[in-house]
């Protein structure tokens, strides 16, 4: 079975210390990959994508992902997170081949939560 | 990005009746939308594949004549929460991707509370 796993419910960072949110999958073939933000009472908000090329992805905000095929990860990661940042997360992936009308599936959600 | 618009954002409504949410496509024409609902610090759960111009696909568990979905528009699909009880209550979120693209985009979300 096709699955996405975020192994924590959340994380807690400093302000201004790096972040790392992580995200691991098991899906056949090569997916696409993504991120999403969460605000409360609000839809998702997407962050960045892997579709082919650099394993390192940069996307809004100042977020980036590292792809890695051997390790089926995509982890989230920003240089100095901000309180702002502190937001509930999602990873997600889409079978390549389903175009834009292929289901996304979740991973459980982290809420990454920055303190001053 | 692609704006996805959901109405309405919060929606209070007796148990009983039914309630009817819009997800449209703003700046571009959606062939396929998903919904979703969402429980509380939870992830999203697929409800159903919402087709332009044929039947929504329902995703196992999910009552087909109780979450009618339309999709009569290539910008345009309802989902309709028919005989609402307070287990309905909930956060449904719709989304959709512009042709040639591979994310999806997504509505605001509508809160949903029966009483």
């Amino acid at each position: 079975a096709q699955s996405v796993a975020q192994p924590e419910d959340q994380v807690n960072v400093a302000e201004g210390n790096p972040l790392t949110v992580k995200c691991t999958y098991s899906v056949s073939g090569n997916p696409y990959l993504f991120w999403y933000v969460q605000y409360p009472n609000r839809g998702l908000q997407f962050l960045l994508k892997y579709i082919t090329g650099d394993n390192l992805v940069k996307g809004s905000y100042g977020f980036e992902a590292e792809f890695n095929k051997s390790q089926t990860s995509f982890h989230l990661k920003k240089p100095s997170a901000l309180v702002s940042d502190s937001a509930l997360y999602f990873c997600a992936v889409r079978d390549r081949g389903s175009g834009n009308t292929g289901k996304l599936i979740f991973g459980q959600g982290t809420t990454l939560q920055v303190k001053p | 990005g692609a704006v996805v618009s959901q109405h309405p954002s919060r929606v209070i409504c007796k148990s009983g009746t039914s309630v009817k949410i819009e997800c449209r496509s703003l700046d571009f024409q959606a062939t396929t939308m998903f919904w979703y609902r969402q429980f509380p610090k939870k992830s999203l759960m697929l409800m159903a594949t919402s087709n332009e111009g044929s039947k929504a696909t329902y995703e196992q568990g999910v009552e087909k004549d109780k979450f009618l979905i339309n999709h009569a528009s290539l910008t345009l699909s309802t989902l309709t929460v028919t005989s609402a009880h307070p287990e309905d209550s909930s956060f449904y979120i719709c989304s959709a991707s512009r042709q040639g693209a591979s994310e999806a985009f997504f509505g605001q979300g509508t809160r949903l509370t029966v009483v």
